[in-house]
Order: C-alpha cells, then structure tokens, then sequence
C-alpha cells in the first residue's frame, strides 16, 4: 500500500511553460485534493474531486486545471507558468465524511522562472 | 468562510520544556478539528484529531482538547525532544474541504 504518490520531486520551468504534476493513490479513496503550500500562508485548496469525473474549484483555481478520469489517479496541470506559482504541491486523499483523515503526498517542489 | 488561526512563529525551546501551541477557528457549523505535522522535506502528517466538543485528541505525547466555548484547539506537549522540530498546522473540516491555519515552526535543541 504506497498511499498517496507525486511525481515529479522537484521541477524547474521557464514562466510560460506547461506541465502536469501526477497524483495517484491506491486506497480506493473518492475525495482527491491538491493545495499548494506557501510560506507563512499554510496550505490553500487548489482544486479537489469528489469522485471520479466530478471536479471543482477550491480557494486558488486560476491558472490551474484538474481531471479526474479514474478514481486512483488525480493530475493537476500548470497551463503557462508563472513565478507566482512557484511552491510547493501537495495532493491529499480521503473517504467521505468530515471525521475522516487526509492522507498527504510527498509533495512536488516547482521553481519557475 | 471557516478560518483558522494559529499562533505566529519560529518556537525555539530546549529538550524537555512544556510546548504551547495557540489555535483558534471560525466556522459556521460543527467543524472536526486536526493538527498536522510537517517533518523537514516531508508531506503532512495527521498528528491528532478531535471531532466533536470537549473531546480530546492525543499522540505522541501530545494533546489538544476541542473547546467550542472558546473555539480553540491549543496543541500541548509537556516534554518536547529534538525529534519533535517540525512545523505543525491546525487546521478544520467541515465535509470534505480542509482549511489550513499558517503553520508554525518549532525548533528543540538539545
């Protein structure tokens, strides 16, 4: 059981580059989400899935977009990169329910230029 | 929208002193609350929970009580070890969506 998993560690982009950060997790869990951490600012809510082909905004969306085609997998793309998205990523996962525990990735540190 | 605050840091403490953490929250319904744990070059860590008032969330040696009166979820550890240096966040859930307090960073030394 590898819980929640991100690739790529580090990444480096020029401003006006697209990527996508992978997010994947195998504990069958419907609620995805993916925050960006940033000094002195805790973690805000990006973009979140509560199901298979279901997504939606969180607090910071702009400049960011979510699919979600299966249920182990959650990618978040950059669409052109800008410093101002230069953080760290974090993709969490949950069953439903208030009460319940978000598992967090590793994380995914991205500089951009 | 639901908030939390959580006291401002860096903490610097030496081995075996008493940890406080301030945290305090606002939100409309009956949120569960969490502390979280950051390690250096790490993802978060569930550290406790608590999901209704008055109940208590512990581990590790840590303990935070949900008071709804004074809507507050304060992190204590009476003896702190250098393995404890770590930035930890309180944060709430109100269904599916957690809200984050700044974090902050705790340093023991030896």
């Amino acid at each position: 059981n590898a819980g929640v998993t991100q690739t790529p560690k580090f990444q480096v982009l020029k401003t006006g580059q697209s990527m996508t950060l992978q997010c994947a997790q195998d504990m069958n869990h419907e609620y995805m989400s993916w925050y960006r951490q940033d000094p002195g600012m805790g973690l805000r809510l990006i973009h979140y899935s509560v199901g298979a082909g279901i997504t939606d905004q969180g607090e910071v969306p702009n400049g960011y977009n979510v699919s979600r085609s299966t249920t182990e997998d959650f990618p978040l793309r950059l669409l052109s990169a800008a410093p101002s998205q230069t953080s760290v990523y974090f993709c969490a996962s949950r069953t439903p329910g208030p009460q319940e525990t978000q598992y967090f990735g590793p994380g995914t540190r991205l500089l951009v230029l | 929208g639901d908030s939390v605050t959580q006291m401002e840091g860096p903490v610097t403490l030496s081995e075996e002193a008493f940890l406080t953490i301030n945290c305090t929250y606002t939100a409309t319904g009956y949120p569960s609350l969490f502390w979280y744990v950051q390690y250096p070059g790490e993802g978060l860590q569930l550290l406790l929970k608590a999901t209704k008032a008055d109940d208590k969330g512990s581990n590790k040696g840590f303990e935070a009580t949900y008071r709804k009166e004074t809507t507050s979820f304060h992190l204590e550890k009476g003896s702190v070890q250098v393995s404890d240096s770590a930035v930890y966040f309180c944060a709430l859930s109100d269904d599916y969506k957690l809200s984050f307090g700044a974090g902050t960073t705790v340093t023991v030394r030896a």
